[in-house]
């Protein structure tokens, strides 16, 4: 099973900052088969990022995705307030299909 | 649009069964792999089981192996989740999500609202 592990656990910023996100594995993720997800309370997740840089339909460009083999970054620039939220990183690239235990960006 | 909509979620006693439901509508059951995925009040996403466009390959999660079954009529474009052996420890939000795009077992682009499972006596 590859673990997700998610750094760091809160982080708080204001609008405007730049947010930066890892996530490492385990072991390595097969063909960097890891995506991002946004959750807001009451809501079901949101993806953001898929191929651990392809950005979703719909997602703004202010979101990016890097990194590969065990080492993943997702970067928000210029925080809007309806970012404020917890992002979970996800391996897609062999069972068990593992998510990391989230980071939660809050405001400052 | 691609919609996806849970049912028969509920409060059930420690040792009890129950069956979820997800209605997906806007495509076609075959093409795509599903999954569920839980999240435990106030805490991560767990996922849980996986089945293939195909039907013929499933994945649970250890912590589920042998008590749930995931499955599919795709007469009715539903998705199910069979639950049985329930553990307080099963409480959670359930939600399906179906793949959005190639040829891996993700990424899940498309959710559905959650259905709430609550064990408890």
């Amino acid at each position: 099973e590859i673990v997700l592990t998610q750094s760091p656990g809160t982080l708080s910023l204001s609008p405007g900052e730049r947010a930066t996100l890892s996530c490492r594995a385990s072991q390595s993720v097969n063909s960097g088969y890891l995506a991002w997800y946004q959750q807001t309370p009451g809501q079901a997740p949101r993806l953001l990022i898929y191929d651990a840089s392809t950005r979703a339909t719909g997602i703004p460009d202010r979101f990016s995705g890097s990194g590969s083999g065990t080492d993943f970054t997702l970067t928000i620039n210029r925080l809007e307030p309806e970012d404020f939220a917890v992002f979970y990183c996800q391996q897609y690239g062999s069972a068990p299909f593992t998510f990391g235990p989230g980071t939660k960006v809050d405001i400052k | 649009e691609v919609q996806l909509v849970e049912s028969g979620g509920g409060l059930v006693q420690p040792g009890g069964s129950l069956r979820l439901s997800c209605a997906g509508s806007g495509f076609t059951f075959t093409t795509y792999v599903m999954t569920w995925v839980r999240q435990a009040p106030g805490k991560g996403l767990e996922w849980v089981s996986a089945i293939s466009g195909s039907g013929d390959t499933i994945h649970y999660a250890d912590s589920v192996k042998g008590r749930f079954t995931i499955s599919r009529d795709t007469s009715k474009n539903t998705l199910y989740l069979q639950m049985s052996s329930l553990r307080a420890e099963d409480t959670a939000m359930y939600y399906c999500a179906r793949k959005l795009v190639g040829s891996a077992w993700g990424p899940w682009g498309y959710w559905g609202q959650g259905a709430l499972v609550t064990v408890s006596s």
